[in-house]
Formats: C-alpha cells, structure tokens, sequence
C-alpha cells in the first residue's frame, strides 16, 4: 500500500537559517512520482517540484533544493537561507502505477520562519 | 493561461442544507480529481472524473455526496444534507493525462463551514 510520511509536524526557524524538511515514501511499485506542495496562510496548493523514480538526480531551484534516495525511500527538501515568506504547511506526496488515479499526501509540515 | 477555477471560496451552509462546488479546470486539461482536507490534516483523495465519466469514487463518502464533470461547463461536487463533519477545504485539481506525468494543478479550494 502506498504511504507517504512526513514525522515532523511543525518546524520554527531564525530567518536566514537553513531546514530540511523530510518526507519518506512507501510503495511497491517501480515507476512512481513524487511531488511536494506548498500551501501558504492563504490556502492555496502551490506546486513546488515533481521527479519520477527513475531520475535520482538531485534538484537546486534558487534557495530550493530536493534530495531524492531510493536507497532509503525519501525525498527531503531543503531552504537555504530562509525567509518569511517562506512560512507555510509543506505537503510530499506520491503517486504510483496502483494508485494511479490519485496523489497520496502526507499530513505535511508546519514551517514557521521567524523575523 | 487561467488555472484551476474553484468558487466558491468560501461556502456556509447550515446543517441539512445542500452544498455545491465548482471546478473548472485548465484549458486543455480534461482530467479532474477532487481532494478534500480536514483540518490540520492532509489532503485525501476521492473521485476522479473525465468528461461525463466517474472513473474512480474510492475515496468517496458512500451517502450524500455525488460528482459529476458534464461535457460542458465545470465539475461539480454535490454534498446533500450538510454536516458539521463535512466542514473542510475541498480542492479540485486537474491534469492533461491520466498518469499525471506533467503535474496536477489546483485550484485555491472551497472552505465549507457547516453551522
């Protein structure tokens, strides 16, 4: 069965520090991809990065940047140097062959930058 | 190039009373899903519809809730006597292909408060 978890509920940070957000996977299958959200106080989805199983390579978008380990099922996100706009509930979720109609989130991350 | 069109944003119904969301997705996008998210929770799947067609409802509440995606106009959620239970944030996202390879867009959700 498909399980995405996400053990940390909510995480504070100093402004300009570094968080690394963890997410780790279940799923039986080989070809599957993963997503991570962002939802802002304002409540909309906000999509953030997509990367299907068979491309481990990790992934630096500006101050963004994802670890993806098969090894170990996960894929973690990091913030360099945050900021606090960067405030908001963070969601990972996984969508395989057998579930293929439909994303399974995790219950996602609280992360709270402070000025 | 609009995206995923939820309204309304927000909705309040007493109990008994009869709730319905609208979704239209993006142009050229003929796959929608409708998630719901309790609060201080994640998102959790429940039905995925092509033009006219349900194609999944497992995640479907068995009583009071229906969907449907006509050839013309929005996708429709339908929840017929209102709970407190059913208050929530009901999102609707929507994909050019099955898999959703490309990513699934959303829209901002419709916040359901049943009084």
């Amino acid at each position: 069965a498909q399980k995405v978890t996400q053990a940390q509920t909510e995480i504070s940070v100093v402004e300009k520090e570094d968080v690394t957000l963890d997410c780790v996977y279940e799923t039986r299958d080989t070809t599957y991809y993963l997503f991570w959200y962002k939802q802002p106080p304002s409540g909309e989805l906000v999509f953030l990065i997509r990367r299907n199983s068979f491309d481990e390579q990790n992934e630096i978008s500006g101050r963004y940047s994802w670890n993806f380990q098969k090894s170990t099922s996960s894929f973690n996100f990091t913030i360099t140097a945050s900021q606090v706009v960067d405030s908001a509930v963070y969601f990972c979720a996984l969508i395989d062959q057998t579930g293929a109609n439909n994303l399974f989130f995790g219950t996602g991350t609280r992360l709270t930058v402070i000025p | 190039n609009a995206g995923v069109m939820q309204n309304p944003r927000h909705l309040v119904r007493r109990r008994g009373q009869e709730a319905r969301l609208r979704c239209s997705p993006m142009k050229g996008h003929s796959h929608v899903y409708w998630y719901r998210q309790l609060p201080e929770e994640g998102l959790k799947f429940m039905v995925y519809l092509q033009k006219e067609n349900i194609i999944d409802e497992s995640g479907m509440p068995k009583e009071r809730f229906s969907a449907e995606f006509p050839k013309e106009g929005p996708s429709i959620l339908r929840i017929q006597q209102v709970v407190r239970g059913d208050s929530a944030a009901y999102f609707c996202a929507s994909s050019k292909n099955r898999e959703g390879n490309y990513g699934y867009t959303f829209g901002s959700g419709t916040r359901l408060t049943v009084v």
